[in-house]
């Protein structure tokens, strides 16, 4: 089976400042690969994804994530924080089963943005 | 607006009781799934449906069990409730295959139980 590690639980960061979330995924294949985020009392909401086409995947509020198969990671960035950042940030790889598509998640990263 | 409902919001059981949570999806998605979310534990998957008809078991079923009513509707059942069962329910929903496996989730459901 297939996992996701996500290096961090909570991750602050100053208005402004660049935001890194790391995630790294064991897979023997090729992945599918995505980033979701929860705003509080929501549910999750696709940032972006990785399909086996452009190594760097540009996603929604200036999000954006590098493929690198020699690390096996899928680190997601922001150059600027904005308060509205806020959130729990979750990677997650595509693995097939059963002949079926599942997703496993990983156990999130809660970012906080600091005024 | 186009989605996935779930119903209730909230709900609190005393150890024992029954209920079902109800979810429901207008988008024409053939696979449905019913999450749980523990603080700490990310996502775990208790139950899917690929398509209308069948239902199979994630990383944690034991204690629930699911039907998948049509296409649009997926609930979950909880015979006996166990305050290890304290958690919030997210049910999700999918076109099937791959690449277009991005999921979308409702707003959840938060279960306390005594």
């Amino acid at each position: 089976a297939q996992s996701v590690t996500q290096l961090g639980s909570h991750v602050s960061v100053s208005e402004g400042a660049l935001v890194l979330l790391r995630c790294n995924y064991s897979s023997s294949v090729p992945p599918y690969l995505f980033w979701y985020v929860q705003y509080p009392n929501q549910g999750l909401q696709l940032l972006l994804k990785y399909t086996s086409a452009a190594t760097l995947v540009k996603g929604i509020n200036g999000f954006e994530a590098e493929f690198k198969k020699s690390e096996t990671s899928f680190h997601l960035t922001k150059p600027s924080a904005h308060m509205s950042d806020a959130a729990e940030y979750f990677c997650a790889v595509l693995y097939s089963g059963a002949g079926s598509y599942q997703l496993t998640f990983g156990k999130g990263t809660k970012l906080s943005v600091i005024p | 607006n186009a989605g996935v409902t779930q119903t209730p919001k909230f709900q609190v059981l005393k150890t024992g009781q029954s209920m079902t949570l109800q979810c429901a999806q207008d988008m024409n998605h053939n696979s449905m799934y019913w999450y749980r979310q523990d603080p700490g534990m990310g996502l775990r998957l208790i139950y899917y449906s690929a398509s209308e008809g069948t239902t199979d078991k994630g990383e944690v079923p034991n204690g629930y069990n699911v039907s998948r009513l049509n296409k649009r509707e997926f609930s979950l059942r909880l015979e006996s409730a166990a305050p290890s069962q304290t958690s919030v329910y997210f049910c999700a929903s999918s076109e099937t295959g791959a690449g277009a496996n991005v999921l979308t989730f409702g707003a959840g459901s938060r279960l306390t139980v005594l």
